[in-house]
């Protein structure tokens, strides 16, 4: 079975931290995704980043980049030099590649709130 | 709309009334999904549709749940004789089935909340 693990409830920054959230997965499945999804006050989750299995590359975006170690089966999630609107939930998922359709198993979040 | 939409926002019912969720998808995409979040938990997958049939029906946790879609656009779950622990936010989420160079993204809506008392 697929499981996501983040262990991190929650996580408070003063602005201009940087901080790590961390994603740990497990699966039996040799192909599959690792997924990032921001989810705001508002409520709708915002896609952030997919990652397959077969690409070790970690990536960089704006502030936000992403350390995938298959080895350690982890996904973590950095954001450098934080702002109040960085603030929200954030999910990890995961996804078999070869479902032909993104049936996600997501991890309980990790809250981070950026204080000014 | 641009984005995908649900109603109602909010809902409250009593123990027992039946309940009806509307997700109303980006227009053409043929991927649809049913996710339910509850406090301090992630979000559960419930059901997917790709056009109007429903391949994977796996996560609907009990036979009171039910979903259908019409026309490969709108679709509508159902809770019968709802309970306490029915209580959660419901997630509607639409994409492009994954292709090759696809990002994947899935496109969630702001959800309904349902408070079951």
């Amino acid at each position: 079975a697929q499981k996501v693990t983040q262990a991190q409830t929650e996580i408070s920054v003063v602005e201009k931290e940087d901080v790590t959230l961390d994603c740990v997965y497990e699966t039996r499945d040799t192909t599959y995704y690792l997924f990032w999804y921001k989810q705001p006050p508002s409520g709708e989750l915002v896609f952030l980043i997919r990652r397959n299995s077969f690409d070790e590359q970690n990536e960089i975006s704006g502030r936000y980049s992403w350390n995938f170690q298959k080895s350690t089966s982890s996904f973590n999630f950095t954001i450098t030099a934080s702002q109040v609107v960085d603030s929200a939930v954030y999910f990890c998922a995961l996804t078999e590649m070869n479902t032909g359709f993104q049936k996600l198993v997501f991890g309980t979040g990790t809250r981070l709130l950026v204080s000014p | 709309g641009a984005g995908v939409s649900q109603s109602p926002s909010n809902k409250v019912t009593e123990k027992g009334k039946d309940v009806e969720l509307r997700c109303d998808p980006i227009s053409g995409h043929t991927a649809l999904y049913w996710y339910r979040q509850s406090l301090g938990q992630g979000l559960e997958f419930l059901i997917y549709f790709q056009g109007n049939s429903a391949p994977d029906k796996s996560g609907l946790p009990s036979d009171r749940f039910s979903a259908e879609r019409t026309g490969g656009s709108v679709s509508t779950l159902t809770i019968q004789r709802t309970q306490q622990e029915d209580s959660a936010v419901y997630l509607c989420a639409s994409s492009i089935p994954a292709l090759a160079g696809d990002t994947g993204e899935l496109f969630f809506g702001e959800g309904s909340r349902l408070t079951v008392l």
